[in-house]
């Protein structure tokens, strides 16, 4: 089925440590793929996104994501997380033509001193 | 440049009463696309309008609708409402052009509680 995943629900990461947040997809094409981050009580923000090119994608606030066609991932990295980013990410794919994006469930970070 | 913005920020009804959103979107934008979340099913796509025009819809029953005006703004109806139905109700506007050079900009949400 096609669907999109996050495997973890939630991470729990010490400040200055390093980061990854899993994502993967599956259809028969390549999506478009993109990482939005969610605050408490907020919407949803854009942090990158990847629709052809260098398969490594640079976003704001430190992010990265890498795409990796042969695993069907798109993993969101950051070397050394700061406690603002606690949040919930989204993974979410898209395809040419339609407005729609599908949503995985989230993971939500956790940020400890 | 003011963002997208939802009102009310909070909403609670109770069963079989019908509900109102609004969104108005970013100045200029004229793509606003509704998704539902919640903590179960997460975010999940509810129809998206462009020039006053549906141009997508997901997979929601015919009790959710919306429409767009010629200012863009754009309301989503929910009628007998169901508990289920409580959800954070999520806008996101665009200028409305092709997906992977168009970014999403979403607003704070309606939360609906229904009871």
């Amino acid at each position: 089925a096609q669907s999109v995943t996050q495997p973890d629900i939630h991470i729990t990461v010490s400040e200055g440590a390093s980061l990854e947040l899993r994502c993967n997809y599956s259809y028969g094409a390549t999506p478009y793929l993109f990482w939005y981050v969610q605050s408490p009580g907020q919407g949803l923000q854009l942090l990158l996104k990847y629709f052809s090119g260098d398969t490594l994608v640079q976003g704001i606030k430190g992010f990265e994501a890498e795409f990796k066609r042969s695993q069907s991932s798109f993993n969101l990295r950051k070397p050394s997380v700061h406690w603002s980013d606690a949040a919930e990410y989204f993974c979410a794919v898209g395809f040419f033509g339609n407005e729609k994006l599908t949503f995985g469930t989230g993971t939500r970070l956790t940020i400890i001193p | 440049k003011a963002g997208v913005t939802q009102t009310p920020r909070y909403l609670i009804k109770t069963r079989g009463q019908q509900v109102t959103l609004s969104c108005s979107p970013i100045s200029g934008h004229r793509s606003v696309s509704w998704y539902q979340q919640t903590p179960g099913q997460g975010l999940q796509f509810l129809f998206e309008y462009f020039s006053e025009t549906q141009r997508n819809k997901g997979n929601f029953p015919g009790r959710f609708s919306g429409r767009q005006f010629s200012n863009s703004r754009s309301e989503m109806n929910v009628s007998t409402l169901e508990l289920g139905d409580s959800a954070l109700y999520l806008c996101a506007s665009t200028t409305g052009g092709d997906l992977p050079n168009e970014k999403l900009f979403f607003g704070s949400g309606t939360q609906l509680s229904v009871l």
